[in-house]
């Protein structure tokens, strides 16, 4: 089974409406990540989160939430979802405890806003 | 603010041929680097990274990256393509707080 999971893996929806992606792990990670991959743009950070009862803005959060309800789940919401939101996004853990704090991705969601 | 520069949004080599993505980063101070690789409809798998315990890395698959300070670069090699290596290849560097700063992507075509 893979060590970190998403949901659903494809998404279509419509402008306006409440979307939620869901991440889970089974590697005992303390820090989770959410990333939105666009063509030519590399993944950009939108939020984090280093343990149950901390969560950051990452460098473009705005239009997102987040929701870190135990050390394996991290959920990021669209409240009220736009085209300009269509990408691929993912989920990624990781451990402090290990020198280089590698990033572990999941297998991303795609996401068409209409 | 860090930034990845990977020179080439697309390559395209020979299947046998030598693969060469280039990256380069901003910081003064030497971050931690990665390699990670995109196959189709996958997510990101990390092929190397650069720790500071050596200069020249190695990773899976018969990559390798050598880092040099001098040209704050840490360019991705594999001496012979083979047709499973088409793929997208991401580099990054870890800044404060374990934020990772992308480069745009190199999408490698393999020719047969």
């Amino acid at each position: 089974d893979a060590d970190v999971t998403q949901t659903p893996r494809n998404r279509i929806t419509k402008t306006g409406k409440r979307i939620m992606l869901e991440c889970s792990q089974t590697k005992g990670h303390d820090r989770m990540y959410w990333y939105r991959q666009d063509p030519g743009l590399g993944l950009r950070l939108i939020y984090y989160s280093f343990d149950v009862k901390d969560i950051n803005k990452g460098e473009i959060s705005d239009g997102y939430s987040v929701s870190r309800q135990a050390q394996a789940k991290f959920s990021l919401s669209l409240e009220s979802a736009i085209p300009n939101q269509t990408a691929l996004y993912f989920c990624a853990t990781s451990d402090p405890r290990e020198p280089t704090d590698t990033q572990y991705f999941g297998p991303g969601t795609r996401l068409t806003v209409l | 603010a860090q930034s990845v520069t990977q020179l080439g949004s697309h390559v395209s080599v020979s299947e046998g041929a030598l693969v060469l993505l280039r990256c380069n980063y901003s910081s003064s101070v030497p971050p931690y680097l990665f390699w990670y690789v995109q196959y189709p409809n996958q997510g990101l798998q990390l092929l190397l990274k650069y720790t500071s315990a050596a200069t020249l890395v190695k990773g899976i698959n018969g990559f390798e990256a050598e880092f040099k300070k001098s040209e704050t670069s840490f360019h991705l090699t594999k001496p012979s393509a083979h047709m499973s290596d088409a793929a997208e290849y991401f580099c990054a560097a870890r800044s404060a707080g374990n934020k990772l700063t992308f480069g745009g992507g190199t999408r490698v075509l393999v020719k047969p």
